[in-house]
């Protein structure tokens, strides 16, 4: 059993499209994250949440603590926003990493 | 700027062969990591440290060591490489707590043939 689930695995998108990635977790968590990395294997940490919302440029970050549930949205999508997205939780000093999800955002 | 360097960002060893991972980090971060990455299974903790000379076993350990002897370099080893760990490996560093980020380093791509 995966401590943390991702949806969906591979998206397609056309450019300008509003995109939504889902994250679910069975652990509990001190903080989620929300990664990036880029084809070539470059990691980027997008966002660190705890509760509520954070926004940064197009990106928006939700976490819903009772429902185990956090969500990435991307407004106006572009091409070089294709790269694979990760969710990780955190409980303590272990992090629990969900598999990604594969984002293609198409001109 | 911070930063989490790892030796090589691709690599190609023997089966049988001692492969060295090198990572360093400038932050003065307690914490490092080592991952590994394949396709379908995401990243899966190998070992972490949270001090010098302290290491735990992370879901994955067999096959490999680690070594800290200094806080900034946090090196990992196979000790006799097989075709199976031909994978992507990450280090990443990160302060003590439970609320502070993890800072990653490019990867090392490892082919083992």
């Amino acid at each position: 059993k995966n401590e943390v689930e991702q949806s969906p695995q591979n998206l397609t998108a056309q450019e300008g499209e509003f995109i939504t990635i889902n994250c679910s977790y069975s652990v509990g968590i001190s903080a989620l994250h929300w990664l990036q990395q880029h084809p070539g294997g470059g990691i980027v940490s997008l966002f660190m949440l705890s509760s509520g919302k954070k926004k940064h440029g197009r990106l928006i970050a939700t976490i819903n603590i009772q429902e185990k549930h956090s969500s990435l949205h991307i407004t106006a999508s572009h091409p070089r926003d294709s790269a694979v997205y990760i969710c990780a939780v955190e409980d303590g000093n272990q992090f629990y990493f969900g598999t990604g999800t594969s984002l293609t955002v198409i001109p | 700027d911070v930063k989490v360097t790892q030796s090589s960002r691709y690599l190609v060893k023997r089966t049988g062969e001692k492969v060295f991972l090198e990572c360093v980090q400038d932050m003065d971060h307690e914490n490092m990591f080592w991952y590994r990455q394949d396709p379908g299974l995401g990243l899966r903790l190998i070992y972490f440290s949270y001090d010098v000379k302290m290491k735990e076993k992370g879901d994955i350990p067999e096959g490999y060591s680690v070594s800290r002897e200094k806080k900034e370099r946090f090196s990992l080893i196979l000790e006799s490489a097989s075709t199976n760990q031909t994978s992507m490996y990450l280090c990443a560093s990160s302060s003590w707590g439970g609320y502070y980020e993890q800072y990653f380093g490019p990867g090392t791509r490892l082919t083992v043939t």
